[in-house]
């Protein structure tokens, strides 16, 4: 499967900062999404990071609080901006597997776990 | 009505026990569905795809039923490793890459 380096894996960050987390995938994808999975609960889908384009985002999620770049079909990166304590979560990008998405599904980076203060 | 529900448990069963869990979704266009099993503190890692005939992995059996749009896990001859949420995942309405859309998931725990 495809594999994902995504960094940092945690951090602590004062309320009104920004933080830019990077998912770099060993193999080119033609699409990537981005995740929140608040405590306790599943995932929900924050945009679909895409190539040349500006990333599509789902209902509740703006591109000024969360703006995504993605220069390549290797890379995305999700900024997460002027936090605030509810930004607190765990955030994940995934890529397509390496057999198309309807046979295995996507591969996910291993997350990055933000605390706000 | 939610996109994916799920049971969430927590299903506490001993060693060696067969458990099963079940899953609905409301979106009847839907192409692909998968279990990811999520770990403590880990990311989602995919489990197995559910095909329309139905699949076996090892101790592992899935299950589709389009009709009523439910799909189902069999776990047999269950393992301490088993604990873990198991996240029933469903995708493709509109074409093969849409994104996943994830269960709450159901919460096992096995015991010794």
């Amino acid at each position: 499967s495809a594999v994902i380096s995504q960094k940092p894996s945690r951090d602590i960050c004062q309320r009104g900062t920004s933080l830019t987390i990077q998912c770099q995938v060993d193999s080119q994808v033609t699409m990537m999404f981005w995740y929140r999975q608040q405590p306790g609960q599943s995932l929900t889908l924050i945009a679909t990071a895409n190539q040349g384009s500006e990333a599509t985002y789902e209902s509740g999620f703006v591109i000024d609080k969360f703006p995504i770049s993605r220069p390549n079909l290797t890379f995305s990166t999700l900024t997460v901006s002027n936090m605030s304590p509810e930004d607190s979560s765990i955030y994940l990008c995934s890529a397509e597997g390496d057999r198309g998405p309807t046979v295995s599904g996507y591969t996910f980076g291993s997350g990055t776990r933000l605390t706000v203060v | 009505r939610k996109e994916v529900e799920q049971d969430p448990g927590p299903f506490n069963v001993p060693e060696g026990a067969t458990v099963a869990f079940n899953c609905t979704y409301s979106n009847s266009a839907s192409q692909s569905f998968f279990w990811y099993r999520q770990d403590c503190r880990k990311e989602p890692k995919l489990l197995m795809s559910v095909y329309s005939s139905g699949n076996e992995d090892g101790r592992f059996t899935a299950q589709l039923n389009r009709a009523s749009q439910y799909i189902s896990l069999l776990i047999r001859d269950s393992k301490l490793s088993d604990s873990a949420t198991y996240l029933c995942v469903v995708n493709g309405w509109n074409s093969g890459n849409t994104p996943l859309v994830f269960g709450k998931g159901t919460r096992l725990s096995v015991i010794a």
